[in-house]
């Protein structure tokens, strides 16, 4: 059974500072992996997806790695802003299908101005 | 284009009782998923339709149970209402199954008393 782990559940930091959130994942036999960010009391919005096949994708100040073998993704954000306040989560899709996503639960990310 | 819309965003309902969630995908979108979120479970993969047709099911009792109409909208019932169930209900769609990228709701927030 897949299972999916974010480190950490939360982190704070001040703004203008690069970080990086980590995603295990404990079967490697994957088709893609994505990251959304979720703002309190609302859906998620997609922000990066890695198909199997690429090692990282990059959206602005976003970069995703990918690593199957060892079964890690990485996400990284550059210059960070108040605005990236929220829940990032990653969220793998193991069958295929893409329908089914196993999801961690997520690192909380607070930017102090 | 208009995002995936979700009603009602909030619902109240005692133990006991049924409630029935609707969502409304991205037009064009003809796959539609389900997820349950909680604190404690974070989000797990409840059912997705395609084409009216249930293609996936997740390890949820019976009582959940959803459908999807020719217009690619879906509804969710949930019956015999536990405390358990109280939880942020989300909907995602996609254009297809050959489409990896999910556009999720903003949710329905509902609380079981």
């Amino acid at each position: 059974k897949q299972e999916v782990t974010q480190i950490p559940a939360a982190l704070s930091v001040p703004e203008g500072e690069n970080l990086v959130l980590n995603c295990s994942f404990t079967d490697s036999a994957i088709y893609n992996l994505q990251w959304f960010r979720q703002d309190p009391g609302k859906g998620l919005t997609s922000l990066l997806l890695i198909q199997s096949s690429q090692r990282e994708q990059t959206s602005g100040r976003l970069n995703a790695s990918l690593d199957k073998s060892s079964g890690r993704s990485t996400l990284y954000i550059a210059a960070s802003q108040p605005g990236d306040s929220a829940t990032y989560l990653c969220a793998v899709d193991d069958q295929g299908g893409s329908e089914k996503l196993v999801f961690g639960k997520g690192t909380k990310l607070t930017v102090n101005p | 284009k208009a995002g995936v819309t979700q009603t009602p965003r909030y619902l109240i309902k005692t133990r006991g009782q049924q409630v029935t969630l609707s969502c409304s995908p991205i037009s064009g979108h003809r796959s539609v998923s389900w997820y349950q979120q909680t604190p404690g479970q974070g989000l797990q993969f409840l059912f997705e339709y395609f084409s009216e047709t249930q293609r996936n099911k997740g390890n949820f009792p019976g009582r959940f149970s959803g459908r999807q109409f020719s217009n690619s909208r879906s509804e969710m019932n949930v019956s015999t209402l536990e405390l358990g169930d109280s939880a942020l209900y989300l909907c995602a769609s996609r254009r297809g199954t050959e489409s990896y990228e999910q556009y999720f709701g903003p949710g329905t927030r509902l609380t079981v008393t």
